[in-house]
C-alpha cells in the first residue's frame, strides 16, 4: 500500500541540527513531491516547504530560509528534512506528506510524524 | 503570501447537528483547497480535495463547497467520531498555508 514511514523521535540541544527521513513505498516516488509540515505542541499545522522528487526543486517557507534543507534520494525513495540552529520553538511533531506541484494529489498520504524536542 | 482565515476557531455541537466551517482566502486560489481532520495525537487525515471532492473512504456526511476565496466544510449529521480539529489548506501557490483550525467539541 502507499505509505510514508518517518524516522524516530529526536532530542537535540539548542544550536544543534536534526535530519528527519521519510521513506516512500507503494507508488512511483519521482512522480510526486514531498511537503514537510510541523505542529508545535497544542498548536496548528505549519507548512515548511516542498521538494520535487523528480528534479530536486525546492520551495521553502520564508521564516525557515537559511536553516532548512530538503533533499531526496531516489535510489531509496527517501526524502530528508534537515533543520539547523535549533531553538526551543522548533520543538514540534514533523510530518512529511505526499504532494504534487500542479494538481490535486496534494497531502493525501502522510507520514506518522517525528517528534523533535529541543531542550538544554 | 495567501492568508487563510478559518472560522469559527472553536465550536460545540451535539450528535446529529449540521455543522459548517468556513475558510476565506486573502486572494483567489481557484479550487486548490483541501480539508483535513485531526484527532489528538493522530496524523491529519484528508477529507476533501479540490474544494468539493470527497476523499475515498470518507463518509458522505462530509461535503465541501466553494471556489475562489470562500470555502465551506459541512458535516450534515454529526457523529461521535467527528469531534476533532479541522483545518483547511490552500495549495494554489507557495507558500502553502493552513487555516488556524476549528476545534469541534461535544455540547
Amino acid at each position: 500500500q502507499v505509505q510514508l514511514v518517518q524516522s524516530g523521535a529526536e532530542v537535540k540541544k539548542p544550536g544543534a541540527s536534526v535530519k528527519v527521513s521519510c521513506k516512500a513505498s507503494g507508488y512511483t516516488f519521482t512522480s510526486y513531491g514531498i511537503s514537510w509540515v510541523r505542529q508545535a505542541p497544542g498548536q496548528g499545522l505549519e507548512w515548511m516547504g516542498w521538494i520535487s522528487a523528480y528534479n530536486g526543486n525546492t520551495n521553502y517557507a520564508q521564516k525557515l530560509q537559511g536553516r532548512v534543507t530538503m533533499t531526496t534520494d531516489t535510489s531509496t525513495s527517501t526524502a530528508y528534512m534537515e533543520l539547523r540552529s535549533l531553538r526551543s520553538d522548533d520543538t514540534a511533531v514533523y510530518y512529511c506528506a505526499r504532494d504534487i506541484r500542479y494538481g490535486y494529489d496534494a497531502f493525501d498520504i502522510w507520514g506518522q510524524g517525528t517528534m523533535v524536542t529541543v531542550s538544554s | 503570501d495567501i492568508q487563510m482565515t478559518q472560522s469559527p476557531s472553536a465550536m460545540s455541537a451535539s450528535v446529529g447537528d449540521r455543522v459548517t466551517i468556513t475558510c476565506r482566502a486573502s486572494q483567489g486560489i481557484s479550487n486548490y483547497l483541501a480539508w483535513f481532520q485531526q484527532k489528538p495525537g493522530k496524523v491529519p487525515k484528508r477529507l476533501i480535495y479540490a474544494a468539493s471532492s470527497l476523499q475515498s473512504g470518507v463518509p458522505s456526511r462530509f461535503s465541501g463547497s466553494g471556489s475562489g476565496t470562500e470555502f465551506t466544510l459541512t458535516i450534515s449529521s454529526l457523529q461521535p467520531e467527528d469531534f476533532a480539529t479541522y483545518y483547511c489548506l490552500q495549495h494554489n501557490s507557495y507558500p502553502n498555508t493552513f487555516g488556524q483550525g476549528t476545534k469541534l467539541e461535544i455540547k
